[in-house]
């Protein structure tokens, strides 16, 4: 089955510096990339996700990228503040996502 | 809407009590799933369904049982809780938006579960 690889573990930034979380895949089938944002005691919710038939995707302060030849798709948010600090997840999975596989997740500090 | 929807919120059990985790969905998507949610591990697919009366194991699905009798409702039941069952769970549903082939899922709150 799919595994997913996320990193770092932990990242601690300043306000205003950017953030970005890397991911690794390991089954081509996967075709569909979500990113996730948990809060504390809260559920996770959707932030960004990207398909395979496009290389990056944009909303405001947060992009994503993927390079299906690689297996790696990452994160990026830029001008950080302090309520984007949270555990962000990465996942992947085939059409439909009905087996969709989670990375282990990144705790994202930003330091006012 | 309401959304996604979970109870009981917490839970205590002993080892080897019986319990179900009910989840329910007022936006008529055709999927559901579970999750667990386990500190430092994300959260892994214990089972799914993609219709009513369908469902299938996804990741951890040992020890969990689930049914799918109408769109709305995904119970999980737990026959003989264990320890190694205590986590946090989470139910999700999902739709594929017009003109995509992809589906978005929506989380409920979760329940936390401890077994002793």
């Amino acid at each position: 089955g799919e595994n997913v690889e996320q990193h770092p573990s932990t990242l601690s930034v300043q306000e205003g510096d950017s953030a970005v979380i890397k991911c690794t895949y390991s089954d081509s089938a996967s075709n569909y990339f979500p990113w996730y944002k948990q809060e504390l005691g809260k559920r996770p919710q959707l932030i960004i996700d990207i398909r395979s038939n496009v290389g990056e995707k944009k909303d405001q302060r947060i992009a994503v990228t993927l390079n299906k030849t690689a297996k790696h798709f990452s994160l990026h948010i830029t001008e950080t503040q302090p309520e984007d600090s949270a555990v962000y997840f990465c996942a992947a999975s085939p059409y439909n996502n009905n087996d969709m596989r989670f990375g282990a997740g990144t705790r994202l500090t930003v330091k006012p | 809407n309401a959304g996604v929807t979970q109870t009981p919120k917490f839970q205590v059990l002993k080892t080897g009590q019986s319990m179900t985790l009910q989840c329910a969905q007022d936006m008529n998507h055709e999927y559901m799933s579970w999750y667990r949610q386990d500190p430092g591990m994300g959260l892994r697919l214990i089972h799914y369904s993609v219709g009513a009366g369908i469902t299938d194991q996804g990741e951890v699905p040992n020890g969990y049982n689930v049914s799918r009798s109408t769109t709305e409702d995904f119970p999980l039941r737990l026959l003989s809780a264990a320890p190694s069952q205590t986590s946090v769970y989470f139910c999700a549903s999902s739709y594929t938006p017009s003109g995509s082939s992809y589906n978005e899922q929506f989380f409920g709150p979760g329940t936390r579960l401890t077994v002793l």
